[in-house]
C-alpha cells in the first residue's frame, strides 16, 4: 500500500493550547485526504478532510493543511479540549474509494 | 440507533478454529469495507464491497473470505485461525458507488485474540 507515515507518534498538550498533529504521504498524485480521530476502545471518527485543490481548510475548532509540495499534511485543534485525547490518522486516497492510513498520533490533553 | 454495527465485539479463540464477524450498516450506504489493525494502531483495509459485489481485495490470505448477504451487510470468515490474525476488524461503510471519494463510517470494532 501506500506510505502514509506520521512525524510524531505521540504528543502531549496542556489543556485550553493549540495542537498540531503532522502527516507525510508519498503518492503525489493523491487528491484527497481524511483526517480521523480515534477514542480508546472505538472506530475511526471523521473529523475533516480535504481535496487537493485546496490547501487550507477549516471546521470548527480544527484546520487542515496540505502542503502538496513537501507532500505533507498537519490537523491543527484550536483550544485542544480533554475529550481531543485521542489517536488521529491520516489516511490519503488515489483512485476510487480505497485509502491508505497512517500509523497514527496518539494525543494526550494535559488538565 | 448505531449506524454500522459489528457482533461480536469480543473474539477469544484457539488457534486453527474457524470464526466469523458479522457486521450491519443502517446507513443505506452502497459501499462496505473490512479493515485490520494490528497492535501499533496501524489500519490497513482488506476488502471492499460495493453492492455485494467485491471491488477491493488486498493481499490477504485466502483463509479471510468475505461474505456479503446484502448491500447493508459485510461478514467476515476466517478460516484456520493463526495468532498472527490477532487484531482489531473494523467493517466501514460509504455511502455511493463507483468509486466516489467520500469518507467512510466506522463501526466500533471486533477485538480478535487468537491463543
Amino acid at each position: 500500500g501506500e506510505n502514509v507515515g506520521l512525524h510524531l507518534p505521540t504528543l502531549s498538550v496542556q489543556e485550553g493550547d493549540n495542537s498540531i498533529i503532522n502527516c507525510a504521504y508519498s503518492n503525489s498524485a493523491s487528491d484527497y485526504f481524511i483526517w480521523y480521530k480515534q477514542e480508546s476502545g472505538k472506530g475511526p471518527q471523521f473529523i475533516i478532510d480535504i481535496r487537493s485543490n485546496m490547501d487550507k481548510r477549516q471546521g470548527q475548532r480544527v484546520t487542515v493543511l496540505l502542503n502538496k509540495t513537501v507532500k505533507h499534511l498537519s490537523l491543527q485543534i484550536a483550544a485542544t479540549q480533554p475529550g481531543d485525547s485521542a489517536v488521529y490518522f491520516c489516511a490519503e486516497n488515489l483512485y476510487g474509494n480505497q485509502f491508505y492510513f497512517g500509523t497514527g498520533t496518539s494525543l494526550t490533553v494535559i488538565p | 440507533d448505531t449506524a454500522v454495527s459489528q457482533t461480536p465485539k469480543y473474539l477469544v479463540t484457539q488457534m486453527g478454529n474457524d470464526k466469523s464477524i458479522k457486521c450491519e450498516q443502517n446507513l443505506g450506504h452502497d459501499t462496505m469495507y473490512w479493515y485490520k489493525q494490528d497492535s501499533k494502531k496501524f489500519l490497513k483495509i482488506m476488502f471492499s464491497y460495493n453492492n455485494k459485489e467485491l471491488i477491493i481485495n488486498e493481499t490477504v490470505p485466502n483463509r479471510f473470505s468475505p461474505k456479503s448477504p446484502d448491500k447493508a451487510h459485510l461478514n467476515l470468515h476466517i478460516n484456520s485461525l493463526e495468532l498472527g490474525d490477532s487484531a482489531v476488524y473494523f467493517c466501514a461503510s460509504s455511502p455511493t458507488s463507483g468509486g466516489a471519494k467520500e469518507t467512510q463510517y466506522f463501526g466500533p470494532g471486533t477485538r480478535l485474540l487468537v491463543l
